[in-house]
């Protein structure tokens, strides 16, 4: 089945302990994105990547890290999270960064750091 | 920069009535593409539509037709004979395929409730 995986799906931690969300897609997608979604305000990319090597900022990138070794995972990284990274975050993958192509998406992973 | 304007938080449709959410948006790239994706309570992000700048039919697909006005910059959905399944967020989004390719910007969203 073509999917996009995240995990964990649900997460709380404390500041400052570093965590990882892993994200892999098995439809050989070049294109993978984070995004988070907080109430009101939509969803808001934090990083993205147009294929293995090649990452760049998104809107919201202050706080996280990404890394693409593999064309199927772009793990995203927190060194030292804060509670306003509390958040549903999403991975996203597409055939290439274009225009036309649309993007799916992973289930979410729900973080709560206190 | 890409913007995407959703004015309605919030929306009611009766049952099996016409519903129109309204998008509009900014880009100073000539190629691009504008996508709607349907959140239902249940959180995970669904694909419904795509509308690509250089297209001169409006896209359709199923129940969910995107009025796309170029000119006036908007991108609107209509899903026709709403059901009670149809009760969601929905979200507007664009691609540039040049300026800023790779990045992508949403809406913030509106609020679909269909009522029996």
């Amino acid at each position: 089945e073509a999917q996009v995986t995240q995990n964990p799906r649900y997460l709380i931690t404390v500041t400052g302990k570093k965590l990882t969300v892993t994200c892999s897609q098995n439809m050989n997608h070049e294109y993978m994105s984070w995004y988070r979604q907080d109430p009101g305000l939509g969803l808001r990319q934090i990083y993205y990547s147009m294929n293995v090597e090649v990452t760049d900022k998104g809107d919201v990138p202050e706080g996280y890290k990404v890394s693409r070794k593999e064309k199927r995972n772009f793990p995203l990284i927190l060194e030292s999270p804060s509670p306003n990274q509390t958040s549903l975050y999403f991975c996203a993958s597409s055939f290439e960064g274009l225009s036309y192509n649309e993007q799916f998406f992973g289930p979410g992973t729900r973080l709560t750091v206190l | 920069a890409q913007k995407i304007t959703q004015t309605q938080p919030g929306m009611f449709v009766q049952e099996k009535e016409a519903v129109t959410l309204d998008c509009t948006y900014d880009t100073s790239d000539q190629s691009y593409g504008l996508f709607w994706y349907k959140q239902p309570s249940s959180g995970e992000m669904i694909f419904l539509i795509y509308q690509g700048s250089y297209d001169e039919q409006n896209a359709t697909e199923g129940r969910y037709s995107l009025n796309f006005q170029k000119a006036r910059k908007s991108a609107n959905l209509v899903i026709s004979a709403s059901q009670l399944g149809d009760s969601a967020m929905y979200f507007c989004a664009m691609r540039e395929s040049f300026t800023n390719a790779g990045k992508s910007t949403f809406g913030d969203g509106t609020t679909l409730t269909v009522k029996p």
